[in-house]
């Protein structure tokens, strides 16, 4: 078990470009969870899967934005047509189902659109 | 709604003094809490959660919480502070009912003084 992975750890993309993160859970933890944090906030809930089902998207999730976990194993969040707005650390966590254990982050990507 | 209230963005102490970082939380059922440290450019590491067991909450690093329902808080503390304590802090609230997504507070960075 080496914790949650994210790649790549930092991404520099011009406006209008897409891009692709991915998120490599702990293997026995069947939930899923994407947050974004900005400069000197915490961090907000995007979405979560649980199995390979996604059961909640936030409002911060504009159609721009989209996340897979095929086989309730790894998961991609990719945000098409970037915006400088979208510059910000994209956080990945995975828990058991019972979530009153905590989850466990991974390092983040970090996106900066210029 | 949950939500979380953290007073104070920043917070200095001299290394060996007393850390209280105030966290209160609004929820409409018995919430789970959390407190988080994250350190510069990395994800965020769980210090200690409270899950409606023993109130005062022990957690990693010499932290503790104590959950107070009737004055809906729970502060974070530490005895004596070390220079390896700086960093950001959360605190965070869950509910089973929501999927147990984490709705955060916006920080307190702390400061240790040599």
């Amino acid at each position: 078990d080496t914790g949650v992975s994210q790649d790549p750890r930092h991404k520099i993309t011009k406006r209008g470009q897409n891009v692709t993160f991915r998120c490599d859970p702990i293997s026995e933890h069947n939930r899923l969870y994407w947050y974004r944090q900005t400069l000197g906030q915490g961090p907000e809930f995007l979405t979560y899967f649980q199995n390979e089902a996604q059961l909640e998207k936030s409002r911060l999730l504009s159609d721009r934005f989209s996340a897979e976990r095929p086989k309730g194993s790894f998961s991609t969040l990719e945000i098409q047509r970037t915006e400088q707005g979208d510059s910000a650390m994209y956080l990945c966590a995975s828990s058991l189902v019972s979530g009153n254990y905590g989850y466990t982050f991974g390092s983040g990507t970090r996106l900066t659109v210029v | 709604a949950q939500s979380v209230t953290q007073l104070g963005s920043h917070v200095s102490v001299s290394e060996g003094a007393l850390v209280l970082l105030r966290c209160n939380y609004s929820s409409s059922v018995p919430p789970y809490l959390f407190w988080y440290v994250q350190y510069p450019n990395q994800g965020l590491q769980l210090l200690l959660k409270y899950t409606s067991a023993a109130t005062l909450v022990k957690g990693i690093n010499g932290f503790e919480a104590e959950f107070k329902k009737s004055e809906t808080s729970f502060h974070l503390t530490k005895p004596s502070a070390h220079m390896s304590d700086a960093a950001e802090y959360f605190c965070a609230v869950s509910e089973e009912k929501y999927g147990n997504k984490l709705v955060f507070g916006a920080g307190t960075i702390l400061r240790v003084k040599s």
